[in-house]
């Protein structure tokens, strides 16, 4: 099982441009989410799903657009993004009942 | 609104050393709390803690929760310089989506 695999690993964007993160999971959870995590605040919700077809914000959802088309994908998009939006990006899954979520290996995201 | 935070921000020792991280949370209808260690990439869980109060131990790390001041401690034995890492706490509360609120992270430098 590979777990959670998140692509591209790095990516460097200019100001406006768009672009789409790609999770996907092999461990059949109904559970998906995208973080963000900046020097000195930890990591803070972007977005969540609950199981396919389905997405909800979460504390800093701004920016931001996620489709959950198969249950193990989960997107995130930046449309036009923005130098605040230079971040790492993690994605992580979880089984329904359970406490532990299990994390990608994240995302480097720089936007001049 | 949830709240975790964790002390101190960072931590130098060198090896050998033992090391206790502090964890304290605000958490609506708090269900568990995780701590998780992350090196140069993916945050790697380690123990999930409940009210029980029941100590969790692997190898030279364990962890208890304390209910009654809300707040939760690592202790790391006989440090070595692979401990080095951010080891973060997250509070789970009932939410329906399985939320986990972090904390800002503790960072530990190991020296030989």
């Amino acid at each position: 099982n590979a777990g959670v695999t998140q692509t591209p690993k790095f990516r460097v964007l200019k100001t406006g441009q768009s672009m789409t993160l790609l999770c996907a999971q092999d461990m059949n959870h109904e559970y998906m989410y995208w973080y963000r995590q900046d020097p000195g605040m930890g990591l803070r919700l972007i977005h969540y799903s609950v199981g396919e077809g389905t997405t909800a914000k979460g504390e800093v959802p701004d920016g931001y657009n996620v489709s959950r088309l198969k249950k193990q994908n989960f997107l995130l998009g930046l449309e036009s993004a923005a130098p605040s939006q230079t971040s790492v990006y993690f994605c992580a899954s979880r089984l329904a009942g359970a406490n532990e979520q299990f994390f990608g290996p994240g995302t480097r995201l720089t936007v001049l | 609104e949830d709240k975790v935070v964790q002390s101190p921000l960072s931590l130098v020792v060198h090896e050998g050393d033992t090391v206790t991280l502090n964890c304290s949370y605000e958490v609506t209808n708090f269900r568990s709390l995780l701590w998780y260690k992350q090196e140069k990439k993916a945050p790697t869980f380690l123990f999930m803690l409940t009210s029980s109060g029941i100590e969790k131990k692997s190898g030279r790390l364990s962890s208890i929760l304390d209910k009654k001041e809300l707040s939760s401690i690592l202790n790391i034995t006989a440090t070595q310089t692979g401990d080095s890492a951010i080891y973060l706490c997250a509070g789970a509360g009932g939410t329906s989506y399985g939320k986990l609120t972090f904390g800002q992270g503790t960072i530990l430098t190991v020296h030989p």
